[in-house]
């Protein structure tokens, strides 16, 4: 299960509290993307970067920041703005014109 | 944006029968369509993916079908197994030089029963 790390694997957030996810990975992709898993649903974009320095909101952007100072991390950032962040977040990088491979994942809860 | 639909959300077959899940995709722009599955609690994997230029790609017991004009895609399993139970997601998306952002399906709840 090498190539694409998320941690930690389980987050607990307080109410107003911002936490951030951890993704590396070491496949030398440039493309990364963070998507929202909620049950019974689909995989949702929330911020994808085709290169260093640079990153796109994609469809539920409100209430996560991200950024990309280097090639191999990603980390997406849940601000007290989501109201309703509980969810399992989902990692992915990709080369050009091929499949995302994901990371393991981050569940996140609301305590 | 691209929208796409999948179907059914469940799919109860016995062990040796086929499965079929449908996707159909809105943006004719869209020129790459790759399947995953997921087990519980896991990462969804790349199980089998193809490209606008070809109908029909199979591996082993998997294989997908593309209909350009009325824009949809299916997958298909044969000989089904007790470890093709998980959940299956389509996705579509416009390649582009850089990113391949991809847009999915809700996913199907494949249950392959002994």
């Amino acid at each position: 299960d090498g190539g694409i790390t998320q941690s930690p694997k389980y987050l607990f957030r307080k109410e107003g509290q911002n936490v951030t996810l951890s993704c590396e990975q070491n496949l030398n992709h440039d493309a990364m993307y963070w998507y929202r898993q909620d049950p019974g649903q689909g995989l949702r974009l929330i911020y994808y970067s085709q290169i260093v320095n640079d990153f796109q909101k994609g469809d539920i952007a409100e209430g996560y920041s991200v950024s990309r100072e280097k090639k191999e991390s990603f980390p997406l950032t849940v601000t007290s703005a989501q109201k309703n962040p509980t969810a399992f977040y989902l990692c992915a990088s990709s080369y050009p014109g091929g499949g995302a491979f994901f990371g393991q994942g981050t569940r996140l809860t609301v305590v | 944006g691209e929208n796409v639909e999948q179907h059914p959300s469940t799919l109860s077959v016995q062990e040796g029968d086929s499965a079929v899940i449908k996707c159909t995709y809105s943006d004719s722009a869209s020129n790459y369509f790759p399947w995953y599955k997921q087990e519980l609690g896991k990462r969804p994997q790349l199980i089998i993916d193809i490209r606008s230029n070809v109908g029909e790609k199979k591996d082993q017991r998997i294989a997908v079908t593309l209909n350009k004009t009325a824009k949809h895609f299916s997958l298909h399993i044969t000989e089904t197994q007790p470890e093709d139970s998980a959940v299956y997601f389509c996705a579509a998306s416009r390649v582009t030089g850089g990113g391949n952002k991809l847009t999915f399906g809700t996913g199907t709840q494949l249950k392959v029963e002994l």
